[in-house]
């Protein structure tokens, strides 16, 4: 089954860009992902699902800002531009046979 | 538009139950799977249940499963979990997503919370 690796923290000045990386293990690289971002005291959202070409569905409303790509067993969500809302948790989501996986989450801080 | 609406929560003592459903509107919610995922206290998000539409089947994280039953009505579009043999650990926010791709999910509830406490 995929176990998804994300750094537990990260941060970034206003105005500036941001990687976040979550990398599948082994044997899975060329799952993909979805990427859900949970603003402080909120539900979560979907922002894409990323994969393995880089290739990308957004959601909803999701601002340009946000992108993604992809190098071997990494998913990388790329923020441009950051803005004070963007400072949030961000989960990167996968499946695997009849199990649905989370990474452990990146808590981004923007300065 | 796609809206999800969890009700059901609340506090229960320990070896107690409780059933959450999901309200589903703005979309064909017979042809999707979904699944419930929780979030405990300062906790990541953790799947819990799903339950696919092509084929039908339902799936178990391995902490609940014989306890929790996922079901589905789709002539109410209503999605439920009920929740047997509750636990202090089971304490959390209950999330209903949905699931276009039987694998990632797009769209989110706002949360039932459940807490678990004698």
């Amino acid at each position: 089954q995929p176990v998804l690796t994300q750094s537990p923290s990260a941060s970034a000045s206003l105005g500036a860009s941001v990687k976040l990386t979550c990398t599948l293990s082994s044997g899975h690289s060329t799952f993909a992902i979805a990427w859900h971002q949970q603003q402080p005291e909120r539900g979560p959202r979907f922002l894409m699902k990323l994969n393995s070409d880089g290739s990308h569905v957004k959601g909803d409303g999701i601002p340009d800002r946000f992108s993604g790509s992809s190098s071997g067993a990494e998913r990388i969500l790329t923020i441009s531009s950051l803005q004070s809302e963007d400072e949030a948790a961000y989960y990167c989501q996968t499946w695997g046979t009849g199990i649905w996986v989370f990474g452990g989450g990146t808590k981004l801080t923007v300065l | 538009e796609v809206q999800l609406l969890e009700s059901g929560g609340g506090l229960v003592q320990p070896g107690g139950s409780l059933r959450l459903s999901c309200a589903a509107s703005g979309f064909t919610f017979s042809v999707y799977a979904m699944s419930w995922v929780r979030q405990a206290p300062g906790k990541a998000l953790e799947w819990v249940s799903a339950f696919t539409a092509n084929p039908v089947n339902q799936y178990y994280t391995d902490s609940v499963k014989g306890r929790f039953t996922i079901s589905r009505d789709n002539s109410k579009s209503t999605l439920y979990l009920q929740m047997d043999s509750l636990r202090a650990d089971d304490t959390a926010i209950y999330y209903c997503v949905r699931d276009p791709w039987g694998a990632h999910f797009d769209h989110w509830g706002q949360g039932t919370p459940v807490t678990v406490s004698s």
